[in-house]
């Protein structure tokens, strides 16, 4: 069964430093995004990416963050300059397309900023 | 904006109970609805969803019923097993983000003994 691959599972950074999460999306969907849970809150959607631009972002996604689709198969979520508070975990999807349709989420990325 | 509200965990239950965890939306119009789960160490699977009034979406012995009346979509399994340990997101995806982000709610952790 196809799926979304993130890596690494896991990625300690030091505060300021900048990191680049990574994911392979399903390779036939068109719809692409990242969420974020914060240990103990709620999954928060970050943004949202088609036709290699942004189609929605919350106000969490402010100018240290940025997504890129740099070679038709990884999709990268970017934080420039890192805080602690980004500690949480990343999760990439992906679906065929827009509207109430299921979207496929990886195992997620673990951020932990020291 | 769209809400999405469960009850806190975790939730301890007996191999063989029933299980129910509730879950209550907020929302302009009619949002689809969806249960997830994450098994430990994974990422977020789609276990079932509705799209309408009064559908009802079943997987793995898995219920949960759209009432727009009550704005719930409550999920039920009438025998658990130890293998559905794991944390359960309740989300929509409504027409106010056309229908492109998921709105989460916390989570709630269950946890099956033998």
């Amino acid at each position: 069964e196809p799926e979304v691959t993130q890596t690494p599972s896991h990625q300690v950074t030091q505060m300021g430093q900048e990191v680049i999460l990574r994911c392979v999306p399903i390779s036939n969907h068109l719809y692409f995004y990242w969420y974020r849970q914060i240990l103990g809150q709620k999954v928060e959607f970050l943004v949202s990416f088609y036709n290699n631009e942004i189609s929605e972002k919350s106000e969490i996604f402010d100018d240290q963050f940025s997504v890129e689709r740099p070679d038709g198969s990884n999709f990268t979520l970017k934080i420039r300059s890192t805080k602690l508070e980004d500690s949480a975990m990343y999760f990439c999807a992906s679906s065929q397309e827009q509207g109430p349709t299921e979207a496929f989420f990886g195992q997620g990325t673990r951020l932990t900023v020291v | 904006g769209d809400s999405v509200t469960q009850m806190e965990g975790p939730v301890t239950l007996s191999e063989e109970a029933f299980l129910t965890i509730n879950c209550t939306y907020t929302a302009t119009g009619y949002p689809s609805l969806f249960w997830y789960v994450q098994y430990p160490g994974e990422g977020l699977q789609l276990l079932l969803k509705a799209t309408k009034a009064d559908d009802k979406g079943s997987n793995k012995g898995f219920e949960a019923t759209y009432r727009k009346e009550t704005t719930s979509f409550h999920l039920e399994k009438g025998s658990v097993q130890v293998s559905d340990s794991a944390v359960y997101f309740c989300a929509l995806r409504g027409m106010n983000t056309g229908f492109q982000k998921l709105v989460f709610g916390t989570g709630t952790r269950l946890l099956v003994s033998p």
